[in-house]
């Protein structure tokens, strides 16, 4: 799987939208980007995934550059229950070997 | 929503006893995980399963650990004869494949403290 490079840390005030860089420069043509996320000890929280285009569901919109070599995780409306850490990871899509490698991530602390 | 359930969700153990730890899996999911996370640090992969059989496993997934899926819908972390070192949270995972879905869910996890 792909490395990726993530700030360790961010603040973002309550309400106001949160973006979460992630560099990928070493994706392959078949890697998607997934990101997660860990509020305290609870397990790993699913939050989206893409390819090469956008992707927005009811938690985040996934930014993608064009040529797939970083990526943008938005929380469009931040509030205190979103300060967790945040994962973003590449892997493969499919396959008996796909599994999730979690580097450090990005503690984002939403501020009131 | 379905959900990854683990069991139990603390146990407390002395060195050297066995632990087995307990995960449903989402229903019609075919590829169940194991990770660990020790306290402040990564999570870590620890095995892969499919189609009855581990598909791929890590350093740490040594000969005192097993992993078995006994029916349908149970599927089992042992760790033989425990030490200070494996205290830690462990995360049971499971996904389907391109029809069902290929995203990795996780369960909220089972915290293992070895005394």
């Amino acid at each position: 799987d792909a490395k990726t490079t993530q700030p360790t840390s961010m603040d973002c005030a309550e309400g106001r939208a949160a973006n979460l860089p992630c560099n990928h420069s070493t994706i392959s043509g078949n890697e998607y980007v997934y990101w997660y996320r860990q509020i305290h000890s609870q397990g790993p929280q699913y939050i989206i995934h893409g390819l090469k285009n956008n992707e927005t569901n009811e938690m985040a919109s996934l930014i993608i550059t064009e040529d797939r070599k970083s990526s943008t995780l938005i929380l469009p409306h931040a509030t205190l229950r979103d300060t967790a850490v945040y994962y973003c990871i590449v892997t493969i899509s499919s396959g008996s070997a796909r599994q999730l490698t979690f580097g450090s991530g990005t503690q984002l602390t939403v501020l009131p | 929503e379905p959900e990854v359930t683990q069991t139990p969700s603390h146990q407390v153990t002395q060195m050297g006893q066995e632990v087995i730890l307990r995960c449903v899996p989402i229903s019609n999911h075919l590829y169940f995980y194991w990770y660990r996370q020790i306290l402040g640090q990564k999570v870590e992969f620890l095995v892969s399963f499919y189609n009855n059989e581990i598909s791929e496993k890590s350093e740490i997934f040594d000969d005192q650990f097993s992993v078995e899926r006994p029916d349908g819908s149970n599927f089992t972390l042992k760790i033989r004869s425990t030490k200070l070192e494996d205290s830690a949270m462990y995360f049971c995972a499971s996904r389907g494949d391109r029809v069902r879905g290929n995203t990795i869910y996780f369960g909220e996890g089972s915290w293992l403290t070895v005394v």
